[in-house]
């Protein structure tokens, strides 16, 4: 079966630290994926998408960067957190059928 | 850039009463998809609307596109505690990215 993981679920980190977070796809091959963040109590908004292995688009600058080191494997990061990357981090893969499918989330808080 | 709006941002109803939420666009809509996102969880999607003037159901869900294709609707008939949630709609553009509208939050009380 087609699933998505996404990880950790939730996360607290300071200000200026690094910030690393993964996504997974499985039962499928070169998959369109991307990342999405949704402020609280707002929509989503598409970061970054990738349509193969080292391919990446950016939607918005931003303090953030992704990169696609594996067909199915689509990493967020950061090198210096900032208060204003808080939110809730989805990543999301495009199915042929059925819409789009969003990873469980990550709920990044930065202090 | 393109803007997809919804309203109403909030709607509380009694349970068994009739809900609506619509979306309303900038420019010319693609292909519209809806999304349900629980509380604390992440958007998962309902359905996704291609023609001009199509009108899809799900139980007691009815969507609806537009004639010109600017516009969209959900409507919930006769609502249950389970349907609350944001609703979004979302417009597919350059053929694999979704433009997500503002969202609709829904609380329903028994």
């Amino acid at each position: 079966s087609q699933t998505i993981h996404q990880w950790p679920a939730t996360l607290v980190q300071p200000v200026g630290s690094p910030l690393s977070l993964e996504c997974t796809v499985e039962g499928t091959s070169n998959p369109n994926l991307y990342w999405y963040r949704q402020a609280a109590g707002r929509g989503l908004q598409l970061l970054f998408y990738s349509v193969g292995i080292g391919q990446i688009s950016s939607e918005v600058p931003q303090n953030l960067s992704a990169s696609r080191p594996q067909d199915r494997q689509f990493i967020l990061s950061s090198k210096k957190l900032l208060l204003s990357d808080s939110g809730f981090y989805l990543c999301a893969w495009k199915t042929l059928l059925s819409g789009y499918t969003f990873g469980s989330g990550t709920r990044l808080t930065v202090v | 850039g393109q803007q997809v709006m919804q309203i109403p941002q909030y709607q509380h109803v009694q349970e068994g009463e009739d809900f609506t939420t619509y979306c309303n666009s900038s420019t010319t809509l693609s292909n519209i998809q809806w999304y349900k996102q629980r509380p604390g969880g992440h958007p998962v999607f309902l359905i996704q609307l291609v023609k001009s003037g199509e009108v899809k159901k799900q139980k007691r869900l009815t969507f609806q596109f537009g004639e010109a294709k600017k516009n969209s609707s959900l409507h919930i008939t006769a609502t249950q505690t389970t349907d609350v949630g944001t609703y979004f709609c979302a417009d597919v553009y350059n053929t694999d990215k979704l433009i997500f509208g503002t969202g609709t939050r829904l609380q329903v009380f028994p």
